[in-house]
């Protein structure tokens, strides 16, 4: 276990429904991340908070809104989602303000939305 | 922009063999470079991060090395496994904010 998890592992929805994912790390991080992993392509960073505050939006859609109430939680709020959205979510945490940085991941989220 | 390619894209190798797999970057200004293992349908294994003044790492069987210059990092693994089987994939950040940009991987499989 990497001490960061990830709840639900698995969810379906409908395009009308509105959801959550949650993380939380227990790492003692003041780093958190999420990360869209997709079919075939890339791992995508979505969003970057440090020390609570969100520095990094890489260009996501409006209908995914991150939450971060603390150092140690970060949330994913869906609504109106997309086929296309079906993807797996992945959640890391770093500690910012040391040298190198390593992230560590959770096991994800596999999203289908049908 | 950081671009990262990792090639090849597939490899198939018998247990026993030492190994070797690509990671480029467009940016030479890489900070650092981060490989992981992900087993099908789970999340990501760190495995070794190389930081901005270090050259290679090591951790049993598995070495890396960074040459920014070339703008390259390899990941070898001795005396292969089946247990190896995986998605390895390699990461860069361009600063110390630690924003990882990622290969697509390589897909890993050790025969028997």
């Amino acid at each position: 276990e990497t001490g960061v998890t990830q709840t639900p592992r698995h969810l379906v929805m409908g395009m009308t429904n509105k959801k959550s994912l949650k993380c939380e790390q227990h790492l003692g991080h003041n780093a958190m991340y999420w990360y869209k992993q997709s079919a075939k392509k890339p791992l995508e960073l979505m969003f970057v908070y440090s020390l609570e505050e969100r520095v990094e939006n890489n260009s996501v859609p409006s209908r995914f809104s991150p939450e971060c109430p603390n150092s140690s939680h970060l949330f994913l709020h869906l609504h109106t989602l997309q086929p296309e959205d079906s993807a797996l979510y992945l959640c890391a945490s770093s500690q910012e303000g040391t040298p190198g940085g390593e992230q560590y991941f959770g096991p994800g989220t596999r999203l289908t939305v049908t | 922009k950081q671009e990262v390619t990792q090639i090849p894209a597939a490899l198939s190798v018998p247990e026993g063999e030492n190994l070797v797999l690509n990671c480029s970057f467009t940016d030479s200004a890489i900070y650092n470079l981060q490989w992981f293992r992900q087993d099908p349908g789970k999340g990501l294994t760190s495995l070794l991060l190389i930081q901005s003044s270090q050259r290679e790492q090591t951790s049993g069987r598995l070495n890396a090395s960074l040459d920014k210059s070339s703008g390259r990092s390899t990941l070898y693994i001795a005396a292969s496994q089946p247990g190896d089987s995986a998605t390895y994939l390699c990461a860069g950040s361009n600063n110390a904010g630690n924003m990882l940009t990622f290969g697509g991987g390589t897909r890993l499989m050790v025969k028997p």
